[in-house]
This record gives C-alpha cells, structure tokens and sequence, in this order.
C-alpha cells in the first residue's frame, strides 16, 4: 500500500462546479498535511496547509479527518484557471520527509 | 529574485555518461531534497538533507549520490546514467513548514 494515495482522474467539471479530492494516509503518525497544485511541466507550489480544524482559503477549502486518515480538498465555484494537478502531501515523522500522493488531475470545461 | 536554482533546464546524456544537477537556494534553509517526477509514479524522492554536511536516502537513491558542503547547494550526481533515470528533477527545500521547489530538470537518458 502506498503510503499516500489519491485517485488520480481525470476529474472533468464545468466551469461554476464544485469538487471534492480525497487523499488517504497510511501512517497515523503523520503530523502535517498539504495541498499542493502543479501546472503542466512546472513545479508544484504550496496550495495550502491542511489544519486539524479545517481551513478555508476564498474558493478552497481543506479538511483533515485523523480517524480516517484522509484529507479532502473541495473547490466551489471552479474557474478554467483552476485546471491543474492537485498533490496531497503528507509529512513523515521519521527523517522529517514528505510524501507526495501521485496527484489527481481536474480538468474545468468551459 | 529569492528562490531556487536548477540547472541546466533541460539535457539528453548518453548511457553510461556521469552527470550532476545543480541545485542553489538563497533562503538558508536548512532542508534540501531532490525528486523525480514520471508518469503515473508522481514524485518520489531520491535523497534528502536537514542540513549541511548530513543526507539521507529517499525512497529511489539507487544510481543516485548527493552532497551538501554548505547550506545553499546540493547536487545531484549520476555515476553512470542509465535509460530508466530518465525523467524530470526537481530540487527542492523547506523552511520546516512549507516546501519550496525548483523549476526542474527534465533528463533524457539515451
């Protein structure tokens, strides 16, 4: 099993839609959790860090579930600009190292 | 401009041919890893650094080396590269809460 997994879509959405991104973690150790976003052969960059009580950022809005083990992203309201790969990441105590889900791709149509 | 550096851009190596990816940062963080990015694998991580003059083995290191002589540089060296290291490298370092990547190194090993 992998130590973060996400599914990796396609997800295909019109412009104005809302969507949801999960990610799951193996180790419950893990104390940090990110979203990253990547554009199409460029580096990934900082969405938003993921707290314990959730947190809001305009259209986006990040949730951490420990019992689960998982991490959500939900984006209201999507906008063409907003089509890119969304990574979840997830820090690994041991050697202070992070992981990174393989990415899930939304995809906004106009 | 604050950042990270990676060079060269872009390469093609011939197999069996030594290399090493440059990497700079001018935020004095402590932290510097390197990662490659393929398709369907997301971004795994080779070696890593929490500081200047220790590294540590990621989760692919095989075929890889690094070093870190000072806080700002952290190469990454191929001995003798082989087909399958192609891919795309980024570089990157933390300030203990966020990442920060470089633009990548996209490597084709022929």
């Amino acid at each position: 099993r992998k130590e973060v997994e996400q599914d990796p879509g396609p997800f295909n959405v019109p412009e104005g839609a809302t969507v949801a991104f999960n990610c799951t973690y193996s180790n419950s150790a893990s104390q940090s959790f990110f979203w990253y976003r990547q554009d199409c052969r460029k580096e990934p960059k900082l969405l938003m860090s993921v707290y314990s009580s959730g947190n809001e950022d305009g259209r986006f809005t990040a949730q951490l579930n420990r019992a689960s083990q998982y991490i959500s992203l939900l984006i209201r309201d999507s906008k063409l600009s907003d089509s890119a790969t969304y990574l979840c990441v997830v820090n690994i105590p041991a050697g202070n190292m992070l992981t990174f889900g393989g990415g899930t791709r939304l995809m906004v149509k106009p | 401009i604050a950042g990270i550096t990676q060079a060269p851009t872009s390469q093609i190596l011939a197999a069996g041919r030594r290399m090493t990816l440059r990497c700079t940062q001018d935020m004095r963080h402590n932290a510097m890893y390197w990662y490659r990015q393929d398709l369907g694998l997301g971004l795994r991580l080779i070696h890593y650094s929490n500081t200047a003059g220790t590294t540590g083995k990621g989760e692919v290191p095989d075929g890889y080396s690094v070093s870190r002589a000072n806080t700002d540089d952290f190469p990454l060296t191929l001995a003798s590269a082989v087909p399958s290291q192609t891919s795309v490298y980024f570089c990157a370092s933390s300030d203990g809460t966020t990442v920060f990547f470089g633009s990548g190194t996209q490597l084709s090993v022929l």
